[in-house]
C-alpha cells in the first residue's frame, strides 16, 4: 500500500519560513494536498493540486511537488499558524494521509 | 456555504455496528463531480481515510477496513451514511464526513469537512 512520510515536528520562529515535507514513491506524479488542523477543530484544506490555495487561505501558504517529495511552505509564519499539518495523496483510488507534522512557532 | 454535520450514537459496544449519518446543507449531495467521504482520527493520532461514495453509488474503501465498512447515500434527505461492523476499542475516534473532489486523474482532496463526532467503543 502507498505511504506518505512526514516529519513529526517542525519548529519555526515568528516571521520566518517554515517548510514541511511529505515523501512518497513518485509522489511528484500525483497531486498532493495539505490540511491544517488546530486543536479541537476539523482539518482545513490549505493547498490542493500541489500548489493551489483555496479561497480564504493566506498567500503565505504555498506548495510544491516534485520527485518523491511534496513541500508545504509558510512564509512569514505567524503564531496563528501553529497547528498540525497533514499531506494527502490519491493512489489506486484510495486516499492516503501522511502521519502529520506538528508545527511549533516559537 | 456548504455545511456537513455528523450524527449518531457517541457510544457503541464492542462487536456491534457503528452507524453515522452526515447531513449536507447549502448544496446538493447529487451534484455531479463530488464524492462524499468518511475520515476518522483516534484520540491524539493522525487522520485515517475510511471510504468515499459517489451519489450514484460508486464506492472506494480503505483496504484495511473494507471488510467491515458499508456506505450509502440518500439523495432525498441529502444525507450519506457509514456503517462499521464488529467494532473494537481501536475504532474509538472522532469521525468526520467531508466532500471530496477528483483532480485530473491523479488527485483527490476534501474541501469541506464536518465538525466531527466522537465515537467511543466500550461496554
Amino acid at each position: 500500500s502507498y505511504e506518505l512520510t512526514q516529519p513529526p515536528s517542525v519548529s519555526v520562529s515568528p516571521g520566518q519560513t517554515a517548510s514541511i515535507t511529505c515523501s512518497g514513491d513518485k509522489l511528484g506524479n500525483k497531486y498532493a494536498c495539505w490540511y491544517q488542523q488546530k486543536p479541537g477543530q476539523s482539518p482545513v484544506l490549505v493547498i490542493h493540486q500541489d500548489t493551489k490555495r483555496p479561497s480564504g487561505i493566506p498567500e503565505r501558504f504555498s506548495g510544491s511537488n516534485s520527485g518523491n517529495t511534496a513541500t508545504l511552505t509558510i512564509s512569514g509564519t505567524q503564531a496563528m499558524d501553529e497547528a498540525d499539518y497533514y499531506c494527502q495523496a490519491w493512489d489506486s483510488s484510495t486516499v492516503v494521509f501522511g502521519g502529520g507534522t506538528k508545527l511549533t512557532v516559537l | 456555504q456548504l455545511q456537513l454535520q455528523e450524527s449518531g450514537p457517541g457510544l457503541v459496544k464492542p462487536s456491534e455496528t457503528l452507524s453515522l449519518t452526515c447531513t449536507v446543507s447549502g448544496g446538493s449531495i447529487g451534484s455531479s463531480g463530488y464524492y462524499w467521504g468518511w475520515i476518522r482520527q483516534p484520540p491524539g493520532m493522525g487522520l485515517e481515510w475510511i471510504g468515499n461514495i459517489y451519489y450514484g453509488g460508486g464506492t472506494h474503501y480503505n483496504p484495511s477496513l473494507k471488510s467491515r465498512v458499508t456506505t450509502s447515500v440518500d439523495t432525498s434527505k441529502n444525507q450519506f451514511s457509514l456503517k462499521l461492523s464488529s467494532v473494537t476499542a481501536s475504532d474509538t475516534a472522532v469521525y468526520y464526513c467531508a466532500r471530496g473532489l477528483v483532480a485530473g486523474n491523479t488527485g483527490y482532496y476534501f474541501d469541506y469537512w464536518g465538525q466531527g463526532t466522537l465515537v467511543t467503543v466500550s461496554s
